[in-house]
């Protein structure tokens, strides 16, 4: 069975420092992992997503994730964080075979000033 | 100009009334779905259209019934509602139904069942 673990529920970062926000699968084959974001009373905002090549994609508000094959993992990262991060973010999974994503259960990112 | 657009954005009802919720994509894209997120924020694919063909429905009470008139538009209409009804459901868009095309969201209605 496919599935997505976001391992935190709560990620706590100081303004101006690296953050990272977790996201590991477990899947029999390929999957094609995306990154979404989802303000206080805001649908859900696409950041990033891999398909295949680069292990490390570039996405919208200065986010990037690194595909990490042999561990299964795509961590979401930014060098510096800004308050205006905060958010809820969901890391989510889909197969060539299946038109359905699979979603993590979300982390809440904080930043603090 | 507004990618994926939902009314309406909140709706607020009494147990045992039907209430419907559009949704409206100008992407040009094939495939619409509908998700419910509950309190817990967790999200949960409801339904999905390609090209107004119904792909995915999932474990849904048949109360919440969808419509797709065109490519373009995608209803969903809910009977006789319930306390558990209450929750925010997304509407969003992909160009296709491939695993790599990117799900496009609404902005969300919060329906709220009194």
């Amino acid at each position: 069975a496919q599935s997505v673990a976001q391992p935190e529920d709560q990620v706590n970062v100081a303004e101006g420092n690296p953050l990272t926000v977790k996201c590991t699968y477990s899947v029999s084959g390929n999957p094609y992992l995306f990154w979404y974001v989802q303000y206080p009373n805001r649908g859900l905002q696409f950041l990033l997503k891999y398909i295949t090549g680069d292990n490390l994609v570039k996405g919208s508000y200065g986010f990037e994730a690194e595909f990490n094959k042999s561990q299964t993992s795509f961590h979401l990262k930014k060098p510096s964080a800004l308050v205006s991060d905060s958010a809820l973010y969901f890391c989510a999974l889909r197969m060539d075979s299946n038109y359905q994503l699979i979603w993590g259960a979300g982390t809440k990112l904080i930043i603090k000033p | 100009d507004t990618a994926v657009s939902q009314t309406p954005k909140y709706l607020v009802t009494q147990m045992g009334n039907d209430k419907s919720i559009k949704c409206e994509q100008n992407l040009g894209h094939d495939t619409m779905y509908w998700y419910k997120q509950d309190s817990k924020k967790f999200l949960k694919i409801m339904f999905s259209y390609n090209n107004k063909e119904l792909i995915i429905n999932e474990t849904v009470p048949n109360r919440f019934s969808p419509k797709s008139p065109d490519k373009a538009h995608l209803n969903l209409h809910i009977n006789s509602l319930e306390l558990g009804d209450s929750a925010v459901y997304f509407c969003a868009s992909s160009q296709g139904g491939r695993g790599t095309d990117t799900q496009y969201f609404g902005p969300g209605t919060r329906l709220t069942v009194l």
